[in-house]
């Protein structure tokens, strides 16, 4: 199994670009997440899906969109990039009863 | 009040030694706690789960759990200077699907 893997690794962005980031998961896991990390902070949940389908809004979702289709992909749509948004971006699979996180190893984005 | 606190550290300690990383947290109906580790420039990796108070332990690893304190906490027994890394803690209310972390605490083993 590869767990949770994302691309791209690192990506530098113009403010006013956009970009998706793409994130799947191969453990047939209900639940999905993305969090941002900034330097020395914890983890801020942006947005989180229960299933194919079904998403929802976390504590920093503004500038960011989501979409589940499938069970496995989970991506990450950032519309007119902006400097704040300069950070890690991890996404996180569960399983529905568990809720013990498997961690992607991260997208490192930079906006100037 | 921040619904999960840890101290930042760092919080140093020599190889051999016990490392005590504490947790606490606000909401009384939390019901999920998970210990990561996250070494600098990689992704948290789970370390432990606990549902229930009391001690859980594997390896060199225990947790804590004490509900009617609020407060979670992780030992490492006989640490290595390869435990040197930052460790989160993370609390899921009961009902919710997510899970609010810490910002983490600084473990240094110094060999």
């Amino acid at each position: 199994n590869a767990g949770v893997t994302q691309t791209p690794k690192f990506r530098i962005l113009k403010i006013g670009q956009s970009m998706t980031l793409q994130c799947a998961q191969d453990m047939n896991h209900n639940y999905m997440y993305w969090y941002r990390q900034d330097p020395g902070m914890g983890l801020k949940l942006i947005y989180y899906s229960v299933g194919a389908g079904i998403t929802d809004k976390g504590e920093v979702p503004n500038g960011y969109n989501v979409s589940r289709s499938t069970t496995e992909d989970f991506p990450l749509r950032l519309e007119l990039a902006a400097p704040s948004q300069t950070s890690v971006y991890f996404c996180a699979s569960s399983h529905r009863d568990l809720y013990e996180q498997y961690f992607g190893p991260g997208t490192r984005l930079t906006v100037t | 009040q921040k619904e999960v606190e840890q101290n930042s550290g760092p919080l140093s300690v020599p190889e051999g030694a016990i490392a005590s990383l504490n947790c606490t947290y606000s909401d009384r109906g939390s019901q999920s706690f998970f210990w990561y580790r996250q070494y600098s420039g990689k992704s948290p990796e789970l370390i432990m789960s606990i549902y229930s108070n009391g001690d859980k332990e594997d390896g060199r690893f225990t947790a804590q759990l004490n509900k009617a304190s609020q407060y979670v906490s992780l030992l490492i027994r006989d640490s290595q200077p390869s435990d040197s890394a930052t460790y989160l803690c993370a609390v899921r209310k009961g009902g919710y699907q997510k899970v609010t972390f810490g910002t983490g605490t600084k473990l240094q083993v110094i060999p």
